[in-house]
């Protein structure tokens, strides 16, 4: 079966603290990962994605064949990164995006 | 450009009615996708149309449908509403050639 969990469902740091959100995944195949944030009273968007290998906001995500794991790592937290993140897998034959059920993360100043 | 827009943004309606759901793609985004999050299930997409062609079904009963024009524009309809039916339904745009999904601010419909 094609599942996303992330196992956390509040992460709560202090401010400059390091971040991890965990996401692990199930799918047989290459799969295709992505992070979303939400941000209060804002729309869902896009914030990484596996094959960009990029770093936004100082947010990294490493893909871990091995363990089946795409966490999402920030070594500083900052108050502005108050917000829901969502782990997403593509599935490549149905063309759905597969979301987690999320991790509400709170950083306190 | 301008975003991916979502009308109407609210909606009350009473079970056993019908409803339409409107979704502006962003300009030369030709997929459109739809999705409904809840409290309790979290974000489960329901399908999504390419080229005014449904390309991709969720496991949703046949009461939801939709429908793609040439311009790209999407509705959503779910028919004979029940009350689990009250949910924020959002839709994301994407351009070819490319897996970005953007997404609307959603349209929150209450069933009552």
């Amino acid at each position: 079966a094609q599942r996303v969990t992330q196992p956390e469902k509040l992460l709560s740091v202090f401010k400059g603290a390091p971040v991890e959100l965990k996401c692990n995944y199930s799918y047989s195949g290459s799969p295709e990962l992505f992070w979303y944030v939400q941000y209060s009273r804002q729309r869902l968007q896009l914030l990484l994605r596996h094959i960009s290998r990029e770093s936004i906001k100082g947010f990294t995500a490493d893909l871990n064949k091995g363990e089946t794991s795409f966490h999402l790592k920030k070594p500083f937290a900052q108050e502005e990164d108050s917000a829901m993140y969502y782990c997403a897998l593509l599935s490549s034959n149905t063309g759905k995006l597969i979301f987690g059920q999320g991790t509400t993360l709170q950083v306190k100043p | 450009k301008a975003g991916v827009t979502q009308t109407p943004r609210y909606l009350i309606k009473t079970r056993g009615q019908q409803v339409t759901l409107s979704c502006s793609p962003i300009s030369g985004h030709r997929s459109v996708s739809w999705y409904q999050q809840t409290p309790g299930q979290g974000l489960q997409f329901l399908f999504e149309y390419f080229s005014e062609t449904q390309r991709n079904k969720g496991n949703f009963p046949g009461r939801f449908s939709g429908r793609q024009f040439s311009n790209s524009r999407s509705e959503m309809n779910v028919s004979t509403l029940e009350l689990g039916d009250s949910a924020l339904y959002l839709c994301a745009s994407s351009s070819p050639g490319t897996n970005k999904q953007f997404f609307g601010p959603g349209t929150r419909l209450t069933v009552l």
